[in-house]
């Protein structure tokens, strides 16, 4: 089975606090990809980053990072010294090559108060 | 560069009523996509194309149908419009690199449907 696991329907965080989006997949494909996406009050999605299976290095981007481990099938998204303008609906998808599938998890509601 | 476009933005209709939304994309993307999004659930893919001409079923097609005439267009239409199709629908595009599913997706602003 494909699946994406976002358990933390919804955190809230006092602006300069780290807070870290948790995602869990599952998945019995070896090629697969995973991405973060942003939904920010005004509706849109934006792309935040993309993973694929075969590259476990974890990423930094300015106050963002991500924690991809294959061992535990996560792929936990980090924002350090959050701002409210994160406040947003963060997604984490799979996108399974074999298998031809392609999962959003049920998204995290972030806000960030200041 | 506009991206990607959907039109309408917001539509209501009657139960057994149909419609057609419209997706244009002006990336020169292979791939394009229709989900849709209600609460709790996140986004579900209805369908996809990997190409003009070409269109495969994703997690939730009944009750839908596609077409991709044009390579720059993707339709999405409700024969006989249910409440339970109630939701908002995003269209998406990306390029094709590298096979399926690796790219990131450019979404449309979305279309706020109700059905009554």
């Amino acid at each position: 089975a494909q699946k994406v696991t976002q358990a933390q329907t919804e955190i809230s965080v006092v602006e300069k606090e780290d807070v870290t989006l948790d995602c869990v997949y599952e998945t019995r494909d070896t090629t697969y990809y995973l991405f973060w996406y942003k939904q920010p009050p005004s509706g849109e999605l934006v792309f935040l980053i993309r993973r694929n299976s075969f590259d476990e290095q974890n990423e930094i981007s300015g106050r963002y990072s991500w924690n991809f481990q294959k061992s535990t099938s996560s792929f936990n998204f980090t924002i350090t010294a959050s701002q409210v303008v994160d406040s947003a609906v963060y997604f984490c998808a799979l996108g399974s090559y074999n298998f031809n599938k392609f999962y959003f998890g049920s998204g995290t509601k972030l806000n960030v108060k200041p | 560069n506009a991206g990607v476009t959907q039109t309408p933005k917001f539509r209501v209709l009657k139960t057994g009523q149909s419609m057609t939304l419209l997706c244009a994309q002006d990336m020169n993307h292979e791939y394009m996509y229709w989900y849709r999004q209600d609460p709790g659930m996140g986004l579900r893919l209805i369908h996809y194309s990997v190409g003009e001409g070409t269109t495969a079923k994703g997690e939730v097609p009944d009750g839908y149908n596609v077409s991709r005439l044009k390579k720059q267009n993707f339709l999405l239409g409700l024969e006989s419009a249910a409440p339970s199709q109630t939701s908002v629908y995003f269209c998406a595009s990306s390029y094709s690199l590298e096979g399926r599913w690796n790219q990131p997706q450019h979404f449309g602003d979305g279309t706020r449907l109700s059905i009554l």
